[in-house]
């Protein structure tokens, strides 16, 4: 069966980093578009951006540039996402979600536990 | 980057109907699909397409849409329904990504 396995929490200092890991497995880690999603406390879903699991090229909403990157290591099907220079308001529980398009409609059709990521001196 | 737009919160009697909408200007191309969320879970895909459901979602789940407006339906509304519920679809401007509504906090009474 289809699964998103996410990397335990984090407890980081201002100014720190930190990487997030999701490994997929149960299908073809290279034949879908992975997708990441922010939640902060209290608040609704933020997607930050995607990366295209064949040519390892990413693509970053508004805001999610610059401290935010997404990366690959498809030998072990994961995909990553690092934030430099963390902030108090990167603050968050952090979703990876596969991507899947069928019969002219696309969705996030399977996702990851979520990561809970705290910044915090 | 394009705007999807949800009622802060809905409440709905044990067993009635309840529909839970999602405006913007990018479902007149591209549908919405639907995401519940239940206290500290992952979201959960509800509803996709024009009306399709994953294996394991409930009939009770029914989806609609007529021009910037996607609708969710719950029909005979179930304690376990309670939960926020979200809309996404694409993005039409800049990088044609995704993009979510604010959200909807569904209570059943």
């Amino acid at each position: 069966q289809v699964q998103l396995e996410q990397s335990g929490s984090e407890l980081k200092k201002p100014g720190a980093s930190v990487k997030v890991s999701c490994k997929a497995s149960g299908f073809t880690f290279r034949n879908y578009v992975m997708n990441w999603v922010r939640q902060a406390p209290g608040q609704g879903l933020e997607w930050m951006g995607w990366i295209n699991t064949n040519t390892g090229n990413p693509t970053y909403a508004q805001g999610f540039t610059g401290r935010f990157g997404f990366s690959l290591d498809t030998s072990v099907s994961t995909a990553y996402l690092q934030i430099s220079s963390l902030k108090a308001e990167d603050t968050a529980v952090y979703y990876c979600a596969r991507f899947h398009c069928s019969g002219g409609s696309c969705y996030l059709d399977y996702w990851g536990q979520g990561t809970r990521v705290t910044v915090s001196s | 980057s394009s705007e999807l737009t949800q009622d802060p919160a809905v409440s709905v009697a044990l067993g009635q109907t309840v529909i839970i909408t999602c405006q913007g200007d990018s479902l007149r191309t591209y549908y919405a699909s639907w995401y519940q969320q239940k206290p500290g879970q992952a979201p959960v895909l509800v509803l996709y397409g024009r009306n399709n459901r994953p294996s394991g979602i409930p009939d009770r789940f029914s989806g609609s849409s007529s021009g910037n407006t996607a609708s969710l339906t719950i029909t005979g509304a179930q304690a376990e329904d309670e939960g926020d519920y979200y809309c996404d679809s694409r993005d039409t401007s800049g990088n044609h990504g995704r993009v979510f509504g604010g959200g909807t906090k569904l209570t059943v009474l």
